[in-house]
């Protein structure tokens, strides 16, 4: 169906590494969202991709939207502590579907 | 205030208790939605309203009760909660339904049954 399966589920990194996360599905969306969720908050919008193929960068942060509209990926360059949380993807069609989260810890 | 706003942040009930849980946007949107957040697990819908219509329910237990008055309220009654209901509640509204409209979320209501 539309579930996703986002990966990896959690990592630790040092400050200063590059970051890359994923969702897949073996469904057909026509937008895909990520979304950076801070602890004791709700999740906020971080990109947002409208057309397959798209590459969208926001700061440090670099999306896709696959070609196949079935995957997306999120790149985080240089980290820093504060981009501590938990990422979620969301693939849009009628209504929005959401993956499990990837918790990122990075250490200073 | 600005944004998606909820209270209270955090509750703590026994089964037999009522709450309820409140929700407020301050965005001039027309939708409003709640999810339940648990660990490690999806964010799941449970209901949408439209222009103060509830759109859908997906299968909540009726011990979850919603009620929009207007469109930038959204509140959830709580009764006879179990256990495994303990979670994050999220309230999020759009502009229009989210098949076309950004969901901005609020903080949510960390809810644990006792």
């Amino acid at each position: 169906g539309q579930q996703l399966n986002q990966s990896p589920q959690s990592m630790f990194i040092q400050e200063g590494e590059d970051v890359s996360m994923n969702c897949t599905s073996s469904s057909i969306f026509n937008t895909w969202l990520w979304y950076k969720q801070d602890p004791g908050e709700g999740p906020v919008l971080l990109i947002a991709l409208y057309k397959a193929g798209e590459l969208t960068s926001n700061g440090r942060l670099t999306a896709q939207f696959g070609i196949t509209r079935k995957d997306s990926f999120l790149n985080i360059s240089a980290s820093i502590p504060s981009d501590v949380g938990i990422y979620f993807c969301a693939g849009r069609n009628n209504d929005m579907r959401f993956g499990a989260g990837t918790r990122l810890t990075v250490k200073p | 205030e600005t944004g998606v706003t909820q209270t209270p942040r955090h509750l703590v009930m026994g089964m037999t208790n009522k709450k309820s849980l409140k929700c407020e946007q301050h965005l001039g949107h027309n939708a409003m939605y709640w999810y339940k957040q648990s660990a490690k697990k999806p964010l799941e819908l449970m209901f949408v309203y439209n222009f103060k219509e509830q759109t859908e329910n997906n299968s909540v237990p009726s011990r979850f009760s919603p009620e929009c008055p207007n469109s930038s309220h959204l509140f959830l009654h709580l009764h006879t909660l179990q256990p495994e209901d303990s979670a994050l509640y999220l309230c999020a509204s759009s502009l229009g339904l989210a098949g076309t409209y950004e969901q901005f979320f609020g903080p949510g209501t960390r809810l644990t049954v006792l």
